[in-house]
């Protein structure tokens, strides 16, 4: 159980276009999805958390209007990187959390971005 | 601001050999995790320790937590080749977000 998984897995895409990250738990429920992310040979940085039908909320540094989250439903959450610029090029990993089980975090595979 | 630092930042053992990788939070933790991740891959989820002074075993591994809830420890007995991998805490102060160590890459030499 507590299967989280995301799409695309990769993606390359042109300077200045948007790219758009699912992330869903396939068998539970995730009252709170967090994103990171992580560049090569560094740890994994917290982006934002996402609830299901509100805001989501920003950690210091990333930006809102280029980082676009929407948490539609209990399963399924979406990151949007706007206008990518090559120095977006990372991993994308979210993790779901769900009602019961607070304290830990189920991770996604992870989506490579490669913005040329 | 809340952080959690790790050492070492890489380590090359002997298969066979045994690995320790160490965790200290700035804060007292509400609890820690650690993960592995494997080259190429995302985070995979170890353990979670809660309790001052915690100690809980996974065949090879042995995971601490401090008396004071500000540092862990993660130790391997006998490493194989199996173990390759980057080993991070993950450090949860209260506030339900998990602030991730530096991380330990394991390389081992067979």
């Amino acid at each position: 159980g507590a299967v989280v998984s995301q799409h695309p897995s990769w993606v390359i895409c042109k300077s200045g276009t948007s790219v758009k990250i699912e992330c869903r738990s396939l068998d539970f429920q995730a009252t709170t999805m967090f994103w990171y992310r992580q560049f090569p040979k560094q740890s994994l940085m917290l982006m934002a958390t996402s609830n299901e039908g509100s805001k989501a909320t920003y950690e210091q540094g990333v930006e809102k209007d280029k980082f676009l989250i929407n948490h539609a439903s209990l399963t399924l959450s979406t990151l949007t990187v706007t206008s990518a610029h090559p120095e977006d090029s990372s991993f994308y990993i979210c993790s779901a959390r769900w009602r019961g089980h607070q304290e830990t975090q189920y991770f996604g595979p992870g989506t490579r971005l490669l913005v040329l | 601001g809340q952080q959690v630092m790790q050492i070492p930042q890489y380590q090359h053992v002997q298969e066979g050999e045994d690995f320790t990788t160490y965790c200290n939070s700035s804060t007292t933790l509400s609890n820690i995790q650690w993960y592995k991740q494997r080259p190429g891959g995302h985070p995979v989820f170890l353990i979670q320790l809660v309790k001052s002074g915690e100690v809980k075993k996974q065949k090879r591994l042995t995971f601490q937590f401090g008396e004071a809830k500000k540092n862990s420890s993660l130790h391997i007995t006998a490493t194989q080749t199996t173990d390759v991998g980057t080993y991070f805490c993950a450090g949860d102060f209260g506030n339900e977000k998990l602030t991730f160590g530096t991380g330990t890459r394991l390389t081992i030499i067979p």
